[in-house]
């Protein structure tokens, strides 16, 4: 089964603290996703790479940014944290095909406080 | 841009019925794939079933069928025989290409009761 795992399941920070998620996946996927997950909003996609140092914006890159310096390893960066970025935050992974599911981790409940 | 739209916020379905999620979509692209996902209350997202724009025959897995209608854009979820651990939030979503980032809808939140 492929796993995919997040660093911390609960997180608290302070206003303007840099602010490390840390994602890895053990099944050599290519891909990999953060998304953000708030109440009646559903998932958001906030950056995603095809490859190692390559990045993508999604819908909401705004006060985050990422890294992939190793293929299983997928890095959220939130260079001075707010109490808007309070969120559920999901990694995941996948294959480069129409029918890969994405694969998700536990997902990490950041508070900014 | 793909959008995907979940009309139902909340529903509710007794042990042992079907129930029907609905998930539309909006796209201009003729090749897509469509996903449903459940999230209990643990937070986890489960890969429930795939259904490919091209497929001709609705998807199945188990006790979960996609009503794909491809005209009226629409990939609703069914549920036959609910079960008490069917519970959960449920989330449509789409993807443009291979491999390519998801887009989700909002979910419906789904309760069975005995």
């Amino acid at each position: 089964d492929v796993k995919v795992t997040q660093s911390s399941r609960y997180l608290v920070k302070r206003t303007g603290e840099k602010v490390f998620l840390e994602c890895v996946q053990d099944m050599d996927h290519e891909n990999m996703f953060w998304y953000r997950q708030d109440p009646g909003l559903g998932l958001r996609l906030i950056y995603f790479s095809y490859d190692v140092k390559m990045k993508e914006k999604g819908d909401i890159p705004e006060g985050y940014s990422v890294s992939r310096e190793k293929k299983e390893r997928f890095s959220l960066i939130l260079e001075s944290a707010s109490t808007n970025q309070t969120s559920m935050y999901l990694c995941a992974s996948s294959q480069g095909e129409y029918n890969s599911p994405l694969h998700f981790g536990n997902g990490t409940r950041l508070t900014v406080t | 841009a793909q959008k995907i739209t979940q009309t139902q916020p909340g529903m509710f379905v007794q042990e042992k019925e079907a129930v029907t999620l609905d998930c539309t979509y909006d796209t201009s692209d003729q090749s897509y794939g469509l996903f449903w996902y459940k999230q209990p209350s643990s937070g986890e997202m489960i890969f429930l079933i795939y259904q490919g724009s091209y497929d001709e025959q609705n998807a199945t897995e188990g006790r979960y069928s996609l009503n794909f209608q491809k005209a009226r854009k629409s990939a609703n979820l069914v549920i036959s025989a609910s079960q008490l651990g069917d519970s959960a939030m449920y989330f449509c979503a789409m993807t443009p290409a291979p491999g390519y980032a998801l887009n989700f809808g909002k979910g419906t939140s789904l309760l069975v009761t005995p």
